[in-house]
């Protein structure tokens, strides 16, 4: 089974300037998450999807942050403007559908994208 | 919103030994419980899921679950070296997976 992938690796910017990450998330698996993990945190949610829905997106920041999933499969999130504190490691996961015990969220990450921003 | 609190750490401990990894939440509504670990650089990978009450083995791992208590643990028996890494405890109701902030765990040889 492939992972999920994701591109680019790394990216640095400067400040306000825009960036985009590209996911594509196993076969199969619905649910399609993106996180934010600053270096010494947990990641946090920003954006979870079902086939091409929004779940949850309370705590993505909408002036800056938006996210889509237009075919129900990859995902691509964009930063723009990009301000010092957005540095950090956007992870993608993807899980398969179901609730509870049968396996629902148990999440499988891709490597994830770390963007510097200058 | 779901608060996921773990002791930052490090915690250290000799290889051969217990290592104790604690996580309480506020969230009651909480069905699933989840311990995943992360070595430097790279991404999350899940050890142990956990759903009701009371212990589940795996191998080295021992998850434990009190709802009651708002308390999941996780043990690591004869820790290695290998074992070194931030272990994230999180937990969902019906959707939304919330991580805490992780526990630093370093097993000297």
């Amino acid at each position: 089974e492939a992972g999920v992938a994701q591109s680019p690796r790394y990216k640095i910017i400067e400040k306000r300037q825009s960036v985009a990450f590209w996911c594509n998330p196993i076969s199969g698996h619905a649910t399609l998450y993106w996180y934010q993990q600053i270096l010494g945190q947990g990641p946090k949610l920003l954006i979870q999807f079902q086939n091409n829905g929004v779940v949850d997106d309370s705590q993505l920041p909408k002036d800056r942050f938006s996210a889509e999933r237009l075919k129900g499969v990859d995902s691509t999130l964009k930063i723009q403007p990009a301000k010092l504190e957005d540095s950090a490691v956007y992870l993608c996961a993807s899980s398969r559908p179901g609730t509870g015990a049968s396996g629902a969220n148990v999440l499988t990450f891709g490597a994830g994208s770390r963007l510097t921003v200058l | 919103q779901k608060e996921v609190e773990q002791n930052s750490g490090p915690l250290s401990v000799p290889e051969g030994a217990i290592a104790s990894l604690n996580c309480t939440y506020s969230d009651r509504v909480s069905q699933s419980f989840f311990w995943y670990r992360q070595y430097s650089g790279k991404s999350p990978e899940l050890i142990m899921s956990i759903y009701s009450n009371g212990d589940k083995e795996d191998g080295r791992f021992t998850a434990q679950l009190n709802k009651a208590s708002q308390y999941v643990s996780l043990l690591i028996r004869d820790s290695q070296p290998s074992d070194s890494a931030t272990y994230l405890c999180a937990l969902s109701g019906y959707s939304t997976l919330t991580f805490g902030k992780g526990t630093m765990l370093l097993v000297s040889p």
